[in-house]
């Protein structure tokens, strides 16, 4: 199975400030489609995952402009530009380019 | 507004079959992959498998032996069947629906529902 790695796995930040976690791959995403699947999801605490980016930077309906996917190959990062409360849960990085499709081990966002 | 709902015994013994069903309201079955993942503190969150309003299954390889994946659209409802549960299994199962076959994950998801499996 792919193994995908967060850092950190757990991130403090103070309201306001910008946030960035990291996740790789132990292989390459890019499907023989030419599609990279690497998606987001949000937990917030005590609710369903929440799907926020899909396909490395496309961001769901409804999913605040200040939340961004960027990267290529097996190196991604979702970043908040500057967080806010309703921020705060755990992050998990998904590939869905390998079956069986994985997650990375999640990073939990806290407010300092 | 799409929901699923699991539901299920939240007791299995060991050795026995886990068995959980999930209502789809809101929006048509037709056409879109129905998912199982799991979530447990040990493995956290695990893809059992998914089926397509067709019928098609495909299987988490580490599960396969042990998983069922049906789905009756007369009833917009989708089950799962795990057999022979031991302790490993113990964990917050949710269904969820995904828009192709393609892995973008799900975008709708049940509020889940935390099976444990002891004697």
């Amino acid at each position: 199975d792919i193994v995908m790695t967060q850092s950190p796995l757990s991130l403090p930040v103070t309201l306001g400030q910008p946030a960035s976690i990291s996740c790789r791959s132990n292989e390459s995403l890019v499907d023989s489609d030419g599609n990279t699947y690497l998606n987001w999801f949000q937990q917030r605490p005590g609710q369903s995952p929440r799907r926020l980016i899909y396909k490395v930077s496309n961001r769901d309906s409804g999913v605040p402009g200040r939340f961004s996917g960027s990267g290529s190959g097996i190196d991604f990062t979702l970043k908040i530009s500057r967080v806010e409360a309703e921020d705060v849960g755990v992050y998990y990085c998904m590939q869905g380019t390998h079956w069986p499709w994985t997650f990375g081990q999640g990073t939990k966002v806290e407010i300092k | 507004q799409v929901q699923l709902q699991e539901s299920g015994p939240g007791l299995v013994k060991p050795s026995e079959t886990l068995s959980l069903s999930c209502t789809v309201s809101g929006g048509s079955i037709n056409s879109y992959y129905f998912i199982w993942i799991r979530q447990s503190p040990e493995k956290g969150l695990e893809w059992i498998g998914y089926i397509y309003s067709s019928g098609s299954t495909n299987f988490n390889p580490s599960l396969k032996s042990r998983v069922t994946i049906s789905l009756d659209t007369s009833n917009n409802q989708l089950s799962l069947n795990l057999t022979s549960v031991t302790a490993a299994d113990t964990a917050v199962y949710y269904c969820a629906r995904q828009p192709t076959r393609r892995g973008i994950g799900p975008d709708y998801w049940g509020q889940g529902t935390l099976v444990t499996v002891s004697a």
